[in-house]
């Protein structure tokens, strides 16, 4: 069965401070990846997504991610953090394989809070 | 841009009743997902539903829980009698096709007292 692993709980940095958010997944083939973001009380926002090709990839509001097959990582990264980026961060995974039974149920991992300094 | 909208927002609920949430999925999807999300934890899979049936389910999803596409538009969770350990939000999401990106609704957050 696939599984997301997100190490870090709590990350705490200072504004305009780079980010990097780490997210390792175990699957066989290789997944779909996905980052969403929800703020307190809201719904999930996607942030950018891998499904194959280039595996730097360019999401909204600054963040971009990498898909490292080698190390079976998809870390978020953004290079200088804002007040409003405060908010918990879910990496998440879907089977690719589209022969499969799995109809596109997505895993996600524990999330990470993220706390932004003034 | 077209959402995924879930009706109500919260519902309150004494333990044992009955609940529907419901939700209005984009209009072109063929995919529909409930999951829920306990507070302070981790967003799970409840089901998938596609052509009018489940595809699949997780072992969260029991007898007490049931999902509907009743028209062209909603999509329904029923929970027959709920329980303490219900209480949680609730996120609906679809997809067009397997390999598109879901996309979520705003959540249904359900409190069972």
């Amino acid at each position: 069965a696939q599984s997301v692993t997100q190490p870090d709980i709590h990350i705490t940095v200072s504004e305009g401070a780079s980010l990097e958010l780490r997210c390792n997944y175990s699957y066989g083939a290789t997944p779909y990846l996905f980052w969403y973001v929800q703020s307190p009380g809201q719904g999930l926002q996607l942030l950018l997504k891998y499904f194959s090709g280039d595996t730097l990839v360019q999401g909204i509001k600054g963040f971009e991610a990498e898909f490292k097959r080698s190390q079976s990582s998809f870390n978020l990264r953004k290079p200088s953090v804002h007040w409003s980026d405060a908010a918990e961060y879910f990496c998440a995974v879907g089977l690719a394989n589209a022969g499969g039974t799995s109809y596109g149920k997505l895993t996600f991992g524990q999330g990470t809070i993220l706390t932004v300094h003034p | 841009e077209p959402e995924v909208t879930q009706t109500p927002s919260h519902q309150v609920t004494q333990m044992g009743q009955e609940v529907i949430l419901r939700c209005v999925p984009i209009s072109n999807h063929l995919y529909f997902y409930w999951y829920r999300q306990i507070l302070g934890q981790k967003v799970e899979f409840l089901v998938s539903f596609y052509n009018n049936e489940i595809s699949e389910k997780s072992e969260i999803f029991d007898d007490q829980f049931s999902v509907e596409r009743p028209d062209g538009s909603n999509f329904t969770l029923k929970i027959r009698s709920t329980k303490l350990e219900d209480s949680a939000m609730y996120f609906c999401a679809s997809i067009r096709k397997r390999t598109d990106t879901q996309y979520f609704g705003p959540g249904t957050r359900l409190t069972v007292l």
